[in-house]
């Protein structure tokens, strides 16, 4: 049964400082990993995916790694801001027959300026 | 391009009464997913839908739980006399059939409450 961990549950940061959020899955047959952002009382939003055959994607300060024989993923934040408080959701998704997507509980991030 | 559409974004029940949920999956995505996020969980699969089908259901609790996606109109999650334990945001997800190389697109939720 797939499971996924994300360490730390909570983060606290100064503005600027670079940081790393990490996210590990116990079976590595997936498909793709997505990684999301939560704002409180709101929805999700897509931030990287990365398919099971690529090792990263980045998108502006974000760069998301993928170690699949190793069952690990990190989402590296470059030069923080405040805006950027927000609680950071891993998923895997297990295949095109396999639909559901497979959470961690998250990290919370904030950021202080 | 709207994307996902969640209505009510609140919702309050008694005990007992019906809740109805509804999803419009963002334009060209067939495919539409549900998932609740109970207080200090982690977000779990309910249910899995095409247009006038239900292709996996493994995640929706047997009794009281109910899911559509109807050839017209928004897909509904239904629950039958709810319980204070059915409080939690249910979120929606669509996809195109090719979701392993475009992922997942969520709507903003429902907050059930439970009173």
């Amino acid at each position: 049964k797939q499971e996924v961990t994300q360490i730390p549950a909570a983060l606290s940061v100064p503005e600027g400082e670079n940081l790393v959020l990490n996210c590990s899955f116990t079976d590595s047959a997936i498909y793709n990993l997505q990684w999301f952002r939560q704002d409180p009382g709101k929805g999700l939003t897509s931030l990287l995916l990365i398919q099971s055959s690529q090792r990263e994607q980045t998108s502006g300060r974000l760069n998301a790694s993928l170690d699949k024989s190793s069952g690990r993923s990190t989402l590296y934040i470059a030069a923080s801001q405040p805006g950027d408080s927000a609680t950071y959701l891993c998923a895997v998704s297990t295949g095109q027959a396999g639909t559901a997507l497979i959470f961690g509980k998250g990290t919370t991030l904030s950021v202080s300026s | 391009n709207a994307g996902v559409m969640q209505n009510p974004r609140h919702l309050v029940r008694r005990r007992g009464q019906e809740a109805r949920l509804r999803c419009s999956p963002m334009k060209g995505h067939s495919h539409v997913y549900w998932y609740r996020q109970l207080p200090e969980e982690g977000l779990k699969f309910m249910v899995y839908l095409q247009k006038e089908n239900i292709i996996d259901e493994s995640g929706m609790p047997k009794e009281r739980f109910s899911a559509e996606f109807p050839k017209e109109g928004p897909s509904i999650l239904r629950i039958q006399q709810v319980v204070r334990g059915d409080s939690a945001a249910y979120f929606c997800a669509s996809s195109s059939p090719d979701r392993g190389r475009y992922g997942y697109t969520f709507g903003s939720g429902t907050r059930l409450t439970v009173v």
